[in-house]
C-alpha cells in the first residue's frame, strides 16, 4: 500500500537554531501534503497545506515565517522550523492524500525537542 | 465550517467486551466522508474505517463497525471483542467532497481507549 515517510523521526535542537523535517510519499505522487502539529493527548492541529509548485496555504494563527514549507517535488515536502524555541517542541505529522481517492496517508511523525 | 465533536475524552473496556465511541459532526453538505482513525502509542495514524455519506449501509471492518445516522449527524464506532491492541487514541474525522476544501480532514478532539485485561 501507499506509504508516507518522515525524516527525522526524532530531533533535538538548541534554541535559536532551525530544523528541517522531510515528508515523502514513497509510491505515489502527492500534489498536496498537509502538516499537523500534535501536543500530548490532543488532536492533530492542521498547520498548513503544502502545494507542489506554489506557495503553501497556512491556517489562521500559524506564522508563515516561522514554519517554512517547501513542496519541492511531487513526492517531497519539507517543513523548516526557523529560530526554534522551547514552545515549538511538539510532535509534527505530515499526510498526503492520494489523488482520486478518499484515502489520506500519514507519516510516522517527528518529535521535535528544543532545548 | 465543519466541526467534529467527540464528547468522551477517555473510555475503558474489558478485554473481549464491546465498546462504542461517540462522534457527532456539523455540516451543511449532503455528501462527504467520515473516518475513524486509531493512533496507538507509536503515534502512527491508522485508518480504522470509513463511511461515504451517500451510502445508507453502515460500514464494517472485521470487529469494527459504525452506526451512521445522517439526519442526526452522528457517527459512532463500535469495537467488538476488544483486544489489548485496540488500546489507543481514536479520532473521528470529516472530509468534504468539495474542491474548495481540498482533501482537508477535520478531526475531533479524540477519545483515549483503555483496554483492561
Amino acid at each position: 500500500g501507499a506509504v508516507v515517510s518522515q525524516h527525522p523521526s526524532r530531533v533535538i535542537c538548541k534554541s535559536g537554531t532551525s530544523v528541517k523535517i522531510e515528508c515523502r510519499s514513497l509510491d505515489f505522487q502527492a500534489t498536496t501534503m498537509f502538516w499537523y502539529r500534535q501536543f500530548p493527548k490532543q488532536s492533530l492541529m492542521l498547520m498548513a497545506t503544502s502545494n507542489e509548485g506554489s506557495k503553501a496555504t497556512y491556517e489562521q494563527g500559524v506564522e508563515k515565517d516561522k514554519f517554512l514549507i517547501n513542496h519541492a517535488s511531487l513526492t517531497l515536502s519539507t517543513l523548516t522550523v526557523t529560530s526554534a524555541h522551547p514552545e515549538d517542541s511538539s510532535f509534527y505529522i505530515c499526510s498526503a492524500p492520494r489523488q482520486a481517492s478518499y484515502e489520506q496517508y500519514f507519516g510516522p511523525g517527528t518529535r521535535l525537542t528544543v532545548t | 465550517a465543519q466541526t467534529v465533536t467527540q464528547s468522551q475524552p477517555e473510555m475503558s473496556v474489558q478485554e473481549a467486551e464491546t465498546v462504542t465511541l461517540s462522534c457527532t459532526y456539523d455540516t451543511s453538505e449532503s455528501d462527504y466522508y467520515l473516518f475513524w482513525y486509531k493512533q496507538p502509542p507509536s503515534r502512527q495514524m491508522i485508518l480504522v474505517i470509513r463511511q461515504e455519506a451517500y451510502k445508507q449501509q453502515n460500514a464494517t471492518e472485521n470487529r469494527f463497525s459504525v452506526n451512521f445516522q445522517k439526519a442526526a449527524k452522528s457517527f459512532s464506532l463500535k469495537i467488538s471483542d476488544s483486544q489489548l491492541g485496540d488500546a489507543a487514541m481514536y479520532f473521528c474525522a470529516y472530509r468534504s467532497v468539495l474542491l474548495e476544501y481540498g482533501n482537508k480532514l477535520v478531526f475531533g478532539a479524540g477519545t483515549i481507549l483503555r483496554v483492561k485485561s
